[in-house]
């Protein structure tokens, strides 16, 4: 599985959106692209996935270039609660099974 | 996630116990796992099982073992505890086929400190 870039650490105002930015520049053409994050100590909450196209649900969007080999998480309004680690994965689709690692992910910080 | 439990939730044990943690999962899932994680560092694969009969190594499998012992049971051993061994454990499941195999539910983490 490809690996993932993340920064360590952002901030973001409270109500406005916050973009998450991932590299991968080495993922393969079969490989999808998964956001999950963790809030405090609690299990991982899983957020978005996406292959080419990009995606949207009632948390978030998911922007993937062109090329593949990045991403963008926005929490389009995003509140203190969304203060949390976010890990972006890359993996071969779930038919394989979660077998890799998740990386040291980027903290978001929410102010007020 | 109440679908996924994790017993104990906390736990203290000296160096050299064995110690078991539990897992259960009511999502019928076929696979599950376990992970380790430590301070301000990401998760790392400790076991994995795709259905009952199969149990595979993850990244870190030294010092652990794991028992199957249903679908809907996953347990993880430490057979003789190391203070290194203090981390943070979770256990997670999935499903085996789209479009649920795209997530994997976290249980809400046992927090062992081996002294």
């Amino acid at each position: 599985d490809a690996k993932t870039t993340q920064p360590p650490s952002m901030d973001c105002a409270e109500g406005r959106a916050a973009n998450l930015p991932c590299n991968h520049s080495t993922i393969s053409g079969n490989e999808y692209v998964y956001w999950y994050r963790q809030i405090h100590s609690q299990g991982p909450q899983y957020i978005i996935h996406g292959l080419k196209n990009n995606e949207t649900n009632e948390m978030a969007s998911l922007i993937i270039t062109e090329d593949r080999k990045s991403s963008t998480l926005i929490l389009p309004h995003a509140t203190l609660r969304d203060t949390a680690v976010y890990y972006c994965i890359v993996r071969v689709d779930g038919t394989g099974g979660f077998k890799t690692i998740f990386g040291a992910g980027t903290r978001l910080f929410v102010k007020a | 996630d109440a679908d996924v439990t994790q017993t104990p939730r906390n736990r203290i044990t000296k160096t050299g116990k064995r110690i078991m943690l539990e897992c259960s999962q009511t999502k019928g899932h076929d696979r599950m796992y376990w992970y380790r994680q430590d301070p301000g560092l990401g998760l790392r694969l400790i076991y994995y099982s795709f259905d009952v009969k199969d149990i595979n190594k993850g990244e870190i499998s030294d010092g652990y073992s794991v028992s199957r012992q249903a679908q809907a049971k996953f347990s993880l051993s430490l057979e003789s505890a190391i203070p290194n061994q203090t981390a943070l454990y979770f256990c997670a499941t999935s499903d085996s086929t789209p479009p649920g195999s795209y997530e994997q539910y976290f249980g809400p983490g046992t927090r062992l400190t081996v002294t």
